[in-house]
């Protein structure tokens, strides 16, 4: 069973930065995609953000692309997310995501989300 | 960017009703849609991929159809646990999509 833990959440200026991860455990990262995922306080699901399981390929939210990074590390089974120029509309519960390999890719499993809070 | 209108936005039922969730899409998604289940301070779970097939550990009662711009998820039956929030998301191109929920309250 995956198991993901997100870390890094934090009460950050506009205009700052952070840094969040997302460890996995249960299965070898390497075989699975990965997402970040957030939720708007009171609010729909978001997807951000995706990068493939050997790293290759990234794709990105129009709303984050240029401000947000994600990579990771298969040796550490970490995800991250880097959050640049960070806007009160960023606020919000950042979920890393799981898709296993298949034809029609779902997120699979889900963490238990870390808070992001950009304010004054 | 394909958007994703889910109907109602809002529903009210009963234990034991029957009740179905539209999902739209603006452009065909072929069977690539998934269907989300969230409990107030949960995390998301997924209920059904690929439109019609039941993840492994989900209820029977749970059912979803269609393909193309039109789908539906089907709860019969309904349980007490079944009172949540429920989204469809594409999975064919990028960005990926969420329809914008529908909750589910006890009438």
């Amino acid at each position: 069973e995956v198991h993901l833990v997100e870390s890094g959440g934090d009460l950050v200026e506009p205009g700052g930065s952070l840094r969040l991860s997302c460890v996995v455990s249960g299965v070898p990262m390497r075989n699975l995609a990965m997402h970040w995922v957030r939720q708007s306080p009171g609010k729909g699901l978001e997807w951000i953000a995706y990068i493939r399981s050997g790293g290759s390929a990234t794709y990105y939210a129009d709303a984050v692309k240029g401000r947000f990074t994600i990579s990771r590390d298969n040796a550490k089974n970490s995800l991250y997310l880097q959050m640049t120029s960070l806007r009160g509309e960023d606020t919000a519960l950042y979920y890393c995501v799981s898709s296993v390999l298949a034809v029609v890719t779902r997120f699979d499993h889900w963490g238990q989300g870390t808070l992001v809070s950009v304010s004054s | 960017d394909i958007q994703m209108t889910q109907a109602p936005s809002s529903l009210s039922a009963s234990v034991g009703d029957r009740v179905t969730i539209t999902c739209r899409a603006s452009q065909s998604v072929s069977n690539y849609l998934n269907w989300y289940q969230q409990i107030p301070g949960k995390a998301p779970k997924l209920l059904i991929y690929s439109a019609s097939n039941l993840q492994t550990g989900v209820p029977s009662r749970f059912s979803g159809g269609g393909s193309g711009t039109h789908f539906t998820l089907t709860i019969n039956d309904l349980q007490p646990e079944d009172f949540a929030s429920y989204y469809c998301q594409q999975s064919i191109s990028f960005p990926r999509t969420f329809g914008q929920g529908t909750k589910l309250e006890i009438k």
